[in-house]
């Protein structure tokens, strides 16, 4: 079974400033998905960005980048220029990839249980 | 416009009432799933499907129960409701390879 954990319950940051969301990870699979998804007081799920296994390249998205350290199993969310409309919880997900008969697809998908983040003006 | 959608939003219901929450997608993805959120707890899988007749348990199905006769389509059933049942709820679809979209959440409420 796989486990995702986010050790940092609460995160706040100046407007402006970097902050960086934890993430660690337990699989043994080899091959599988990553993502940071952002949930405002909307509630909508909103996603940040992601990352395959596969790739040695961290993924970048805007202001938006990922540490993946595959070995050690940690996938870091770093947040550079912080904006007042990053405030959200936000939570780290794995989705391994399943093979089976007909090919491979998508497995159960597995959740952090969310840093919620503040940005200060 | 794409979009995931499910109904309703908000539901009250008593110990023991049978009901169904419905989830739709337009953009012809395979997978759905559905997943609940709790505070503390993040998001957790209840049931998923990777395309019509095919589905498979998540994390937490006990207690309900899913089927997928159409591809766009990926109701929620819960056959007896209990408290502890009591949540927000999340239906998502993605294609393979790709991010899950996300439907705008059900906050159920079980007294």
């Amino acid at each position: 079974a796989q486990t995702v954990t986010q050790s940092q319950p609460e995160m706040s940051v100046q407007e402006a400033e970097t902050v960086t969301l934890s993430c660690t990870y337990d699989t043994s699979e080899s091959n599988y998905y990553l993502f940071w998804y952002k949930q405002p007081p909307s509630r909508q799920m909103i996603l940040v960005i992601r990352q395959e296994a596969y790739k040695q390249q961290n993924a970048t998205e805007n202001r938006f980048s990922v540490n993946f350290q595959k070995a050690a199993k940690s996938f870091s969310l770093k947040i550079s220029d912080s904006q007042l409309g990053d405030t959200a919880m936000y939570f780290c997900a794995f989705n391994p990839l399943s093979t089976f008969a007909g090919g491979t697809s998508y497995g159960k998908l597995t959740f952090g249980q969310g840093t919620i983040l503040t940005v200060h003006p | 416009e794409a979009q995931v959608t499910q109904n309703p939003r908000y539901l009250i219901t008593v110990t023991g009432k049978k009901l169904t929450v419905t989830c739709s997608q337009n953009m012809n993805h395979e997978y759905m799933s559905w997943y609940r959120q709790d505070p503390g707890l993040g998001l957790r899988q209840i049931y998923y499907s990777m395309n019509v007749e095919v589905t498979d348990k998540g994390d937490v199905p006990e207690g309900y129960k899913v089927s997928r006769k159409e591809k766009r389509n990926f109701p929620l059933i819960l056959e007896s409701p209990s408290p502890n049942q009591t949540s927000l709820y999340f239906c998502a679809s993605s294609s393979w390879g790709n991010e899950q979209y996300f439907g705008p959440g059900t906050r159920l409420t079980v007294t």
